[in-house]
């Protein structure tokens, strides 16, 4: 069984477009994240939720807007999207804020 | 959350024994240190975490000096598998959201 999982694995797009990254986990955690890896491998927290709520916002552009319906799942708009959008995106999980984080494998961003 | 420093690569014989350093010499007194690890193109992976207590699970090892000022993970049997960016992370676990703060980490490569 998929703890937490990320649609679509891979995602290719021109510049200017909006899309969206869905994640979900079954593992009844009540806070998840959204990470993104550069092309340095720099790993970066961009949003957390904890019980449907923001609870951490990084410097992150308007642009982007995560999303949780309810507590299985985040997923992240992204609007106009722009060439340094370009990164895989991971979504975590854990329970509660402190405890370790559970990552889904990825989605690789690719802005044309 | 206090900032660790770690060697960014490392090899190890498959079988032998993987010993990672992490020095964080300006960590505070309730932050607790964290390992991860990323295997190329999968999401990271929690591996294991302490406070002060050497700590063991079924993955991994974790010795922390006495002044806590800097740690060592260890692999027991170091297996191919187990080639990946190896990520120290200290933060605090309780009182206050924070999130995994990734530096570059080690890459350990491990030799058939």
């Amino acid at each position: 069984d998929t703890a937490v999982s990320q649609t679509p694995k891979y995602l290719v797009t021109q510049m200017g477009n909006d899309k969206s990254i869905k994640c979900e986990q079954n593992l009844g955690h009540d806070t998840m994240y959204w990470y993104k890896q550069d092309s340095k491998k720099f790993l970066k927290i961009m949003f957390s939720y904890n019980n449907k709520e923001l609870i951490i916002n990084e410097t992150v552009p308007n642009r982007f807007s995560p999303k949780s319906p309810d507590k299985a799942h985040l997923n992240l708009h992204i609007n106009s999207l722009e060439l340094g959008d370009s990164a895989v995106y991971f979504c975590a999980s854990s329970q509660q804020q402190y405890n370790e984080q559970f990552f889904g494998p990825g989605t690789r961003l690719t802005v044309l | 959350d206090a900032k660790t420093t770690q060697p960014p690569s490392m090899d190890c014989a498959e079988g032998r024994a993987a010993n990672l350093p992490c020095n964080h010499s300006t960590i505070s007194g309730n932050e607790y240190v964290y390992w991860y690890r990323q295997i190329h193109s999968q999401g990271p992976q929690y591996i294991i975490h302490g406070l002060k207590n050497n700590e063991t699970n079924e993955m991994a090892s974790l010795i922390i000096t006495e002044d806590r000022k800097s740690s060592t993970l260890i692999l027991p049997h170091a297996t191919l598998r187990d080639t990946a960016v190896y990520y120290c992370i200290v933060r605090v676990k309780y009182g206050s959201a924070r999130q995994l703060t990734f530096g570059s980490g080690t890459q350990l490569t491990v030799l058939p």
